[in-house]
């Protein structure tokens, strides 16, 4: 079955940029799914970051979306995501997920294990 | 609205009946997806689309939807259910995604 492994700095300075990848196993990202990424700050509840089609396209959470930009690489199977401008607020576990649809709806499944980003200085 | 709304903290007596619910103005368009989180985990889906378990998660979970209000319902909770309980859906423009606060299921 499909997997999902994140990878990336567990720490970034503010106001740089938090970069971290997505492998996938087990399936092709060139699947009919979308590929997306959700936080959670410690302690606290999840977010919706963004996500991503094979083909590029990519849907972004509003507010994060002057920061955020989710990448595909077909050629190693996996996906990315940048998070310029960070600040302490951007501490969090990453999680990617894979967009699983049929007749019109759609969820998370499966996650990966996610990874804790920690901006400090 | 782009917001789902949960109840932060629920208890259940073990062996009891527990609804956890979800209300959303997207949700008049989408059912709900809910995902158990136990600490230091990852969440785990355990209800989708209409009514719908994926393989391996047991039969007392159920979800159900009337107007903008979606509800897991745990039917014989067990101490191994307590958790932290979270619903999502895509939202009103159906290009996003949005997530409740999460509910916190404490199994007495």
């Amino acid at each position: 079955q499909v997997q999902l492994q994140e990878s990336g700095p567990g720490l970034v300075k503010p106001s740089g940029t938090l970069s971290l990848t997505c492998a996938v196993s087990g399936g092709s990202i060139s699947s009919s799914n979308w590929w997306s990424w959700v936080r959670q700050p410690p302690g606290k509840g999840l977010e919706w970051i963004g996500e991503i089609y094979h083909s590029g396209s990519t849907n972004y959470n509003p507010s994060l979306k002057s920061r955020v930009t989710i990448s595909v690489d077909k050629s190693k199977n996996q996906f990315s995501l940048k998070l310029s401008s960070v600040t302490a607020a951007d501490t969090a576990v990453y999680y990617c997920a894979r967009v699983m649809w049929e007749l019109a709806e759609d969820w998370f499944d499966p996650w990966g294990q996610g990874t804790l980003v920690t901006v400090s200085s | 609205s782009s917001e789902l709304t949960q109840d932060p903290a629920v208890s259940v007596a073990l062996g009891q009946t527990v609804r956890i619910t979800c209300q959303g103005d997207s949700l008049r368009s989408y059912y709900a997806s809910w995902y158990q989180q136990k600490p230091g985990q990852a969440p785990v889906l355990v209800i989708y689309g209409k009514n719908n378990r994926p393989s391996g998660i047991p039969d007392r979970f159920s979800g159900s939807s009337s107007g903008n209000t979606a509800s897991l319902t745990i039917t014989g909770a067990q101490a191994e259910d307590e958790a932290d309980y979270y619903c999502n859906s895509r939202d009103s423009s159906g290009n996003n995604w949005v997530f409740g606060g999460g509910t916190k299921l404490t199994v007495l």
